[in-house]
């Protein structure tokens, strides 16, 4: 099993609708969790950290599950402006890896 | 400014041959990683230094060295390279405590022919 696992997509959704990414991850020590874009031929960004609580940013809001060990990432109202690759990260607990999943290809069409 | 800036951009070279890239960051951070991203897209860490020591070593042909002259740079050098060794190379800094958001320079486009 993969570290972090993420549905490569892609997702073609058009303008204005709702879309949500999973991310699983299998060590369960993991401590922390980040959701990061990365534009065609560009470097990964931070889009989010996700707290154990859940957290929203705007148009996009990010949970954790750590019973399940999943985390997963909302966007509403998309804009075309989204397409990118999303990254799910976790970081390993005394390691100081950070382990990128492969991404969720997100296409937001018009 | 650059907050973390990679030379070069693009590199084309032939098999057998060594190349370096560096990196630098003006962020005032203390540790910096390698990563690299393959064809299908998955990045994976390949080297990380706090404060000029390794600190994360994963398994990597010796062939790719290291060299963390002081805590805003760490450079990648490459010996021998092969065609596998096609990718990107990015380079990445943070603040090691509390995970922190690390953030990633351009990229370098390294091709083997």
């Amino acid at each position: 099993r993969k570290e972090v696992e993420q549905d490569p997509g892609p997702f073609n959704v058009p303008e204005g609708a709702t879309v949500a990414f999973n991310c699983t991850y299998s060590n369960s020590a993991s401590q922390s969790f980040f959701w990061y874009r990365q534009d065609c031929r560009k470097e990964p960004k931070l889009l989010m950290s996700v707290y154990s609580s859940g957290n929203e940013d705007g148009r996009f809001t990010a949970q954790l599950n750590r019973a399940s060990q999943y985390i997963s990432l909302l966007i509403r109202d998309s804009k075309l402006s989204d397409s990118a690759t999303y990254l799910c990260v976790v970081a390993e607990t005394g390691t100081y890896k950070y382990i990128f999943g492969t991404g969720t290809r997100l296409k937001v069409l018009a | 400014d650059t907050a973390v800036s990679q030379t070069p951009k693009y590199l084309v070279t032939q098999m057998g041959n060594d190349k370096s890239i560096k990196c630098e960051q003006n962020l005032g951070h203390d540790t910096m990683y390698w990563y690299k991203q393959d064809s299908k897209k998955f990045l994976k860490i390949m080297f990380s230094y706090n404060n000029k020591e390794l600190i994360i070593n994963e398994t990597v042909p010796n062939r790719f060295s290291p060299k963390s002259p002081d805590k805003a740079h760490l450079n990648l050098h490459i010996n021998s390279l092969e065609l596998g060794d096609s990718a990107v190379y990015f380079c990445a800094s943070s603040l090691l405590q509390d995970y922190n958001e690390q953030f990633f320079g351009p990229g370098t486009r390294l091709t083997v022919l």
